[in-house]
């Protein structure tokens, strides 16, 4: 079994400052780990992913997410926040060597502000 | 390169309608995949299919709702007698061999579906 909390349902920021969106998992296998992007009425993006190697993960858009085994956490963190980062974020979890059936946590909307 | 396309973008039925969404995955991935969004809520997995076959329906409602991914043509996501919880985001994803694998899905833009 397998499920991703995402700790915040909402996060404000402004705008050149640090941004933190965080994520718990819980698998019984060692696991996949993505973050995806939705833009308002539109399709998700593919942020980042986690598959086992190096355990900081460096995505698009200046984005990255750190695996912590120890803590079971896979946090989103971006140096600096643009306008054009306001979007909802997914965690998701993928059990590692099996077809492709994602968990998707419940989101993080992240608004930010001049 | 076109991505996965999805259609239509929205749609409109009364209750006890049908409902019929289309997707076309992108150019050479053989996996697709649907998920429904509900308002508020993360995407939950629906059916997983390759050309003629459906591999995983576990998370299909058992009545009324239906998927195929035909040799030729798109994929479908067919549900009958529409009722108002039916009202979500529809989302198709698809995938090479190696994303059947790793979990990495390319999604398309949804169709939206209201249900009056």
């Amino acid at each position: 079994a397998q499920s991703v909390t995402q700790l915040d349902s909402h996060v404000s920021v402004s705008e050149g400052t640090p941004v933190l969106l965080r994520c718990n998992y819980s698998s019984s296998y060692s696991p996949s780990l993505f973050w995806y992007v939705q833009h308002p009425n539109k399709g998700l993006q593919l942020l980042l992913k986690y598959t086992s190697a190096a355990t900081l993960v460096k995505g698009i858009n200046g984005f990255e997410a750190e695996f912590k085994k120890s803590e079971t956490s896979f946090h989103l963190t971006k140096p600096s926040a643009h306008m054009s980062d306001a979007a909802e974020y997914f965690c998701v979890v993928s059990p590692t060597g099996t077809a492709s059936k994602l968990t998707f946590g419940t989101g993080t909307r992240l608004q930010v502000t001049l | 390169n076109a991505g996965v396309m999805q259609n239509p973008r929205h749609l409109v039925r009364r209750r006890g309608q049908e409902a019929r969404l289309r997707c076309s995955p992108m150019k050479g991935h053989s996996h697709v995949y649907w998920y429904r969004q509900l308002p508020e809520e993360g995407l939950k997995f629906m059916v997983y299919l390759q050309k003629e076959n459906i591999i995983d329906e576990s998370g299909m409602p058992k009545e009324r709702f239906s998927a195929e991914f035909p040799k030729e043509g798109p994929s479908i996501l067919r549900i009958q007698q529409v009722v108002r919880g039916d009202s979500a985001a529809y989302f198709c994803a698809s995938s090479p061999i190696t994303g059947a694998n790793t979990g990495e899905l390319f999604f398309g833009e949804g169709s939206r579906l209201t249900v009056l």
